[in-house]
């Protein structure tokens, strides 16, 4: 499979652990995106990496919640200090941006599976 | 940022009518426009895009329209099938962040 995967699946923690999920995207992809998503709700951006560089974060997005893509390749996001509030679907998602300098033109985002985080 | 209004939030057609859903925004300066369908437990596929220098793209039975001055942009299925029946989303990319909109649940009876 060559699209975009994510790891774990489902993750089901006690309120207060630290949770880390993972993300492999489409190969030679250079964007990166997490995405929160909700039941009944549309995806809700998080952060997004070109290349290694971490270039926005969501003003919404907590202190407890951190990303990094240390070789541009895979990413991590981890969530500390869990709260049932955090109950979501993690949706990760790639792009190929063939001109990086052009921040006026859009790609295509082609989303993973998902992590079902579930704080109990 | 972006603020993204779509409707309805469920359609029920009956197999081989027209579907049509509505998105709205609020920042002229968003140029790319995406519409994603989710089955259930699945990820989001993109079905159809369209750029701000365009007004109309058609794929097959799927077609979206764009009006920038009014700043809204729809979704047209044509002659529906029951394998249609999911949630669809719009989204906008404002300065490479997208924003979405609520969902469409699409239910098309045979």
């Amino acid at each position: 499979d060559t699209g975009v995967s994510q790891d774990p699946r489902h993750k089901i923690t006690k309120r207060g652990q630290n949770v880390t999920f993972r993300c492999d995207p489409i190969s030679e992809h250079n964007r990166l995106y997490w995405y929160r998503q909700t039941l009944g709700q549309g995806p809700e951006f998080l952060t997004y990496f070109q290349n290694e560089a971490q270039l926005e974060k969501s003003r919404l997005l907590s202190d407890r919640f951190s990303a990094e893509r240390p070789k541009g390749s895979f990413s991590t996001l981890e969530i500390q200090r869990t709260e049932q509030g955090d109950s979501a679907m993690y949706l990760c998602a790639s792009s190929l941006v063939r001109d990086p300098t052009s921040l006026g033109y859009s790609y295509e985002q082609y989303f993973g599976p998902g992590t079902r985080l579930t704080v109990t | 940022g972006e603020n993204v209004e779509q409707h309805p939030s469920t359609l029920s057609v009956q197999e081989g009518d027209s579907a049509v859903i509505k998105c709205t925004y609020s920042d002229s300066a968003s140029n790319y426009f995406p519409w994603y369908k989710q089955e259930l437990g699945k990820r989001p596929q993109l079905i159809i895009d369209i750029r701000s220098n365009v007004g109309e793209k058609k794929d097959q039975r799927i077609a979206v329209t764009l009006n920038k001055t009014a700043k809204h942009f729809s979704l047209h299925i044509t002659e529906t099938q029951p394998e249609d029946s999911a949630v669809y989303f719009c989204a906008v990319d404002n300065f490479n962040k997208f924003y979405f909109g609520s969902g469409t649940k699409l239910n098309v009876k045979p």
